[in-house]
């Protein structure tokens, strides 16, 4: 089982629509979570760390379930500017330290 | 530009030949990392550094790879012998909480 997987897309979506991607994780002891956001041939970007209470930033939502060991990562209102590959982070200490990148989910926003 | 800056952007260099790659961290960042991502994949872990101590290397890492951060600045990451499968982005990030990420240098082995 890989650390950190993720369904790798493509998503394709109307813009104006509501996304969701999950991402899971097998260690149980991971302490920091993250959503990269990488466009095509370039490097990755932080989009948004992950609280344990969750938290929102503009259209986008980030959860984390510890129980379950995943993270979600909402987007409402898509835009087409929000096509990319977006990149689950797990930390397995508190900050950026020894981190493990999810393979990616590619999301397509359609006019 | 205050960001993380990698040099050179592109290599192409001949299979067997020695390749080294620059990084040059945002300023204040004590860590740094290298990271190799190949097409459709995530950002692979390769090594770390917190200041000029290399801290941490992937099993990836082989001999022919090393990396140095000789005064804890920039860092280098040198690839002997280059084989097919180098041919990767290989990306350095620094971080002082989350990590920010250089355009990367894309390596082809011909």
């Amino acid at each position: 089982r890989k650390e950190v997987e993720q369904d790798p897309g493509p998503f394709n979506v109307p813009e104006g629509a509501t996304v969701a991607f999950n991402c899971t994780y097998s260690n149980s002891a991971s302490q920091s979570f993250f959503w990269y956001r990488q466009d095509c041939r370039k490097e990755p970007k932080l989009l948004m760390s992950v609280y344990s209470s969750g938290n929102e930033d503009g259209r986008f939502t980030a959860q984390l379930n510890r129980a379950s060991q995943y993270i979600s990562l909402l987007i409402r209102d898509s835009k087409l500017s929000d096509s990319a590959t977006y990149l689950c982070v797990v930390s397995d200490s508190g900050g950026y330290q020894k981190v493990t990148f999810g393979t990616g989910t590619k999301l397509q926003v359609i006019p | 530009d205050t960001g993380v800056s990698q040099d050179p952007r592109h290599k192409i260099t001949k299979r067997g030949q020695n390749v080294t790659f620059r990084c040059d961290p945002i300023s204040e960042h004590n860590r740094l990392y290298w990271y190799r991502q190949t097409l459709g994949q995530g950002p692979e872990f390769l090594t770390y550094f917190q200041n000029e101590a290399q801290l941490e290397k992937s099993r990836l890492l082989s001999d022919r790879f090393s990396a140095e951060r000789p005064k804890g600045s920039f860092s280098t990451l040198e690839i002997q012998r280059t084989e097919q499968g180098d041919s990767a982005m290989y990306l350095c990030a620094s971080s002082p909480y989350t990590a920010f990420f250089g355009q990367g240098t894309r390596l082809t082995v011909v």
